[in-house]
């Protein structure tokens, strides 16, 4: 069973510049949430989806948005790119509902130049 | 925002002994505790988890001991080996909301 797929693994962008990550979960799960990590801050919760619905936010800028499509694939955008936005974003997938159990993707490391 | 509290912030052990790491929580709405390993360049791997029916959960030579009425969980890794050596995480959510809230971390080394 194939896991948590997200890419691009590295990215580097300029200050201002917007962009795009993509994570598909395990097959057959139905909830994706997005997470920060940074060494200052640790994880922090981005965002939730389930069924294609955002279903909790956490506490992060209006720059940072994100959507779910039919099949469960999810995307996260961040617009007008900070140097503090430098971090490795993670996705998490588990099957929804009452099942909590979260498998993470190896992330998407974004440095802001 | 931290609802979680992971101590400490670093361990060292020596191969064979006992690794324990510990977190307290805030929020009694959170009712499902995971802990993740995470090594470096890679995502983090659910390890064991547990939910505030139980009092004890192991797993192998991992143990996940919970005190709900001091809001507080650990876990022990027996028989810790150098390939045990990572960072590892605790976290805790509501069921019916999966904003999971993670602790800092703590650096796990075991020295062979």
């Amino acid at each position: 069973k194939a896991g948590v797929t997200q890419t691009p693994r590295y990215l580097i962008k300029t200050r201002g510049q917007q962009v795009t990550l993509s994570c598909s979960p395990i097959s057959g799960h139905r909830s994706v949430s997005w997470y920060q990590q940074t060494p200052g801050q640790g994880l922090q919760f981005l965002f939730e989806y389930f069924s294609e619905t955002q279903r909790n936010k956490g506490n992060f800028p209006g720059r940072f948005s994100g959507r779910q499509f039919s099949n469960s694939r999810s995307e996260m955008n961040v617009s007008t790119l900070e140097l503090g936005d430098s971090a490795l974003y993670l996705c998490a997938s588990s099957l929804g509902g009452t099942n909590t159990e979260a498998f993470f993707g190896q992330g998407t490391r974004l440095t802001v130049v | 925002q931290q609802q979680v509290k992971q101590s400490p912030q670093s361990l060292i052990v020596q191969k064979g002994g006992i690794s324990i790491i510990n977190c307290a929580y805030e929020n009694t709405a959170f009712d499902y505790f995971p802990w993740y390993q995470q090594f470096p360049g890679k995502g983090p791997a659910l390890l064991i988890a547990i939910r505030p029916d139980v009092s004890e959960k192991k797993e192998g030579r991992f143990t996940i001991s919970f005190n709900k009425s001091a809001k507080q969980f650990s876990l022990h890794i027996m028989d810790s080996q150098p390939g045990d050596s990572a960072t590892y995480f605790c976290a805790a959510s509501n069921n019916n909301n999966n904003d999971m809230r993670f602790g800092a971390g703590t650096r796990l080394t075991v020295k062979p």
